[in-house]
């Protein structure tokens, strides 16, 4: 039973771009979470998905973008990259929205230069 | 963005010893959670805590779910070297998949 995957596990952009990284959660799962972590910094929460809709958003701008599809998998969207922005990215998964254990993934590594 | 305040921010001990953690809040929390968190991988959940008073054990590691809901605290007995990493606290203002609120971190050393 394959748990979070997200892809790639490192990146690197420069300032400007964009970037798009992708999560497939835990078979069963269909809700995901989306959050950031900076360097020696707790993660903080971008948003979630469920049915394909974002359910909760947290203070992100809208450069921040999602997409979930039929399957569950998820993509993380964002645009005009700032240094900042540089963060471990963080996928998790959990089955519903009742179901209040979420599962993590390995994350995504994020350099923007 | 919203954080817990987590303490201490470091800890270095040697093995054998216990080692005790906390976490805290301004605003009420209805679940606590513990995870730890491995250099290049997300965080493992330790613990899970849904009730004020609540005291839970996961081998040697015991939490306890604050009677305020404003807090709680994770123990861990006897250390062992595989017990380094980043151990997090977690709440979420209501239950369900809600948003996690996460502290920055306790990084635990342990010395053999």
């Amino acid at each position: 039973d394959a748990g979070v995957t997200q892809s790639p596990t490192h990146l690197i952009k420069t300032r400007g771009q964009q970037v798009t990284l992708r999560c497939s959660p835990k078979s069963g799962h269909d809700t995901v979470s989306w959050y950031q972590q900076a360097l020696g910094q707790g993660p903080q929460f971008i948003f979630q998905y469920y049915e394909e809709e974002e359910r909760q958003r947290g203070n992100f701008p809208d450069r921040f973008s999602g997409h979930q599809f039929p399957n569950y998998s998820s993509e993380l969207n964002v645009n005009a990259l700032l240094l900042g922005d540089s963060a471990l990215y963080l996928c998790a998964s959990s089955p519903g929205l009742a179901g209040n254990i979420q599962y993590f993934g390995a994350g995504t590594r994020l350099s923007v230069l | 963005g919203q954080q817990l305040n987590q303490s201490p921010q470091s800890m270095f001990i040697q093995e054998g010893e216990d080692v005790s953690m906390n976490c805290t809040s301004s605003s009420i929390f209805n679940t606590w959670l513990w995870y730890k968190q491995d250099p290049g991988e997300g965080p493992v959940l330790l613990i899970a805590l849904y009730k004020a008073g609540e005291l839970t054990s996961n081998g040697r590691l015991t939490a306890q779910f604050g009677i305020t809901r404003k807090d709680s605290f994770l123990n861990i007995s006897a250390s062992i070297p595989s017990d380094v990493g980043i151990y997090f606290c977690a709440g979420q203002l209501k239950g369900g998949s809600e948003k996690l609120v996460f502290g920055k971190g306790t990084k635990l050393t342990v010395n053999p």
